[in-house]
This record gives C-alpha cells, sequence and structure tokens, in this order.
C-alpha cells in the first residue's frame, strides 16, 4: 500500500497566481480530507468529502479556495488567486469512514506564495 | 469549528521522564479520542486513540487517561526517549463529524 499520495511536495508561486494540489486517497478509502498546518493555527480542517461527495466545506477560508473530487481516487485542492498569507503545509488524509479512526494522512505539500 | 484546547505548547523532558500533555474538548458528541505523533517534514500518524467506555488505554510506553466528565484526556509517555521528540496533537470526532485537532504540542527529550 502506497499510503496517501500528495503533489507537490513543495511549491513556490508568486502572489495572484493560481495554485493546485492534488491527493490520491488509499484504494477503498470512503473519506477524504483536506487539511492546512501552519504554527499560529495548528492543524485545521478546510472540507471533506464522504463517497466523493462534499460534505462540510466550512473550513475553507475563502472563495479564492475551491476542491474537488472527480472520483474516488483523485482531489484536488484549488487556490485562485494565491497570496502570501496563504502560505503553510497542506495535508491530505484519506479513511474508510468519516466518524472515528483509520485517518492516514499524506506526506503534505508546503506551499510559499511570495 | 467545535475547539479542542490542547497544553503545554512545548514541553522539554529529560530521557527517562515522563511527558504529560493535555486536551479539552466541548462538544459531548465526540466518541473518539486520538493523539497523532508528527515528525518534521512528514504527516501526522496515529499513536493511540480512546473511546469514552474506557478511563483508560495502555499501549507499551503511551498510556491515554480519559475523564468524560471533566471533558478532558491526557497523553503520557513513561520513559521518554530521544526518538520520542516530535510535535503531537490531540484530536476529537464522532460519527459522520471530521476529526478537530488541538494545536499540537512540541516535546523534546534531552539525553
Amino acid at each position: 500500500d502506497a499510503g496517501v499520495i500528495q503533489s507537490p511536495r513543495h511549491e513556490v508561486t508568486e502572489m495572484g497566481q493560481e495554485v493546485t494540489l492534488r491527493c490520491k486517497p488509499i484504494s477503498g478509502h470512503n473519506s477524504l480530507f483536506w487539511y492546512r498546518q501552519t504554527m499560529m493555527r495548528g492543524l485545521e480542517l478546510l472540507i471533506y468529502f464522504n463517497n466523493n461527495v462534499p460534505i462540510d466545506d466550512s473550513g475553507m477560508p475563502e472563495d479564492r479556495f475551491s476542491a474537488k473530487m472527480p472520483n474516488a481516487s483523485f482531489s484536488t485542492l484549488k487556490i485562485q488567486p494565491s497570496e502570501p498569507r496563504d502560505s503553510a503545509v497542506y495535508f491530505c488524509a484519506s479513511s474508510p469512514r468519516t466518524g472515528g479512526g483509520g485517518y492516514t494522512f499524506g506526506s503534505g505539500t508546503r506551499l510559499t506564495v511570495v | 469549528q467545535q475547539q479542542v484546547k490542547q497544553s503545554p505548547q512545548s514541553l522539554i523532558v529529560q530521557k527517562g521522564g515522563i511527558s504529560i500533555i493535555n486536551c479539552a474538548y466541548e462538544n459531548t458528541a465526540f466518541d473518539y479520542f486520538p493523539w497523532y505523533q508528527q515528525f518534521p517534514g512528514k504527516g501526522p500518524a496515529l499513536l493511540i486513540a480512546i473511546r469514552p467506555d474506557v478511563s483508560e488505554k495502555k499501549e507499551g510506553r503511551f498510556t491515554i487517561s480519559f475523564n468524560k466528565s471533566a471533558k478532558q484526556f491526557s497523553l503520557h509517555i513513561m520513559d521518554s526517549q530521544p526518538g520520542d521528540s516530535a510535535t503531537y496533537f490531540c484530536a476529537a470526532g464522532g460519527a459522520g463529524t471530521a476529526l478537530i485537532f488541538g494545536k499540537g504540542t512540541t516535546l523534546s527529550v534531552s539525553s
């Protein structure tokens, strides 16, 4: 099992550019989560999907952020336009179910917006 | 989001000592309380978890103590080792809700 795969590992972009982060969950996991990690705010839930359907996007900071899950094996988190305050590590996690355990995190994407 | 409050923010412990990290939650509907361990450059990984039907769970040197009435739970690391130096996150969740994480505790174990 390759685990949760995120790409890219690092992304440096200029303010105003579009950024797309990608995630491949573990096969058979029905739930997928996007978290953002910063020193000040810790791990924040941005959005999660259950069976490819967005369930709770209340953590998405602004309309500049959007997430999709077109199929069970792929999800994207897009920021357009990006701003310096979006700089953070973005994690994707998948789980066999929403509540309870079994979360497996990817290695994260470190985003720097200059 | 429902908050999970974690303390201390950082902790320095001598090798062989006991590390204690505390968390408090608000939502009484939460029924799953895991602890995650994160090393630099890696994603968080599940360390140990507890459900509210028990007051304590032990796995090796790691123990969770759970106080349902106080809505608090804690992680105890016995015989702390330099290899335990990492960031630790508590979390809470329930059926149909995603895990909410504390802000993390950076543990340094000095040799």
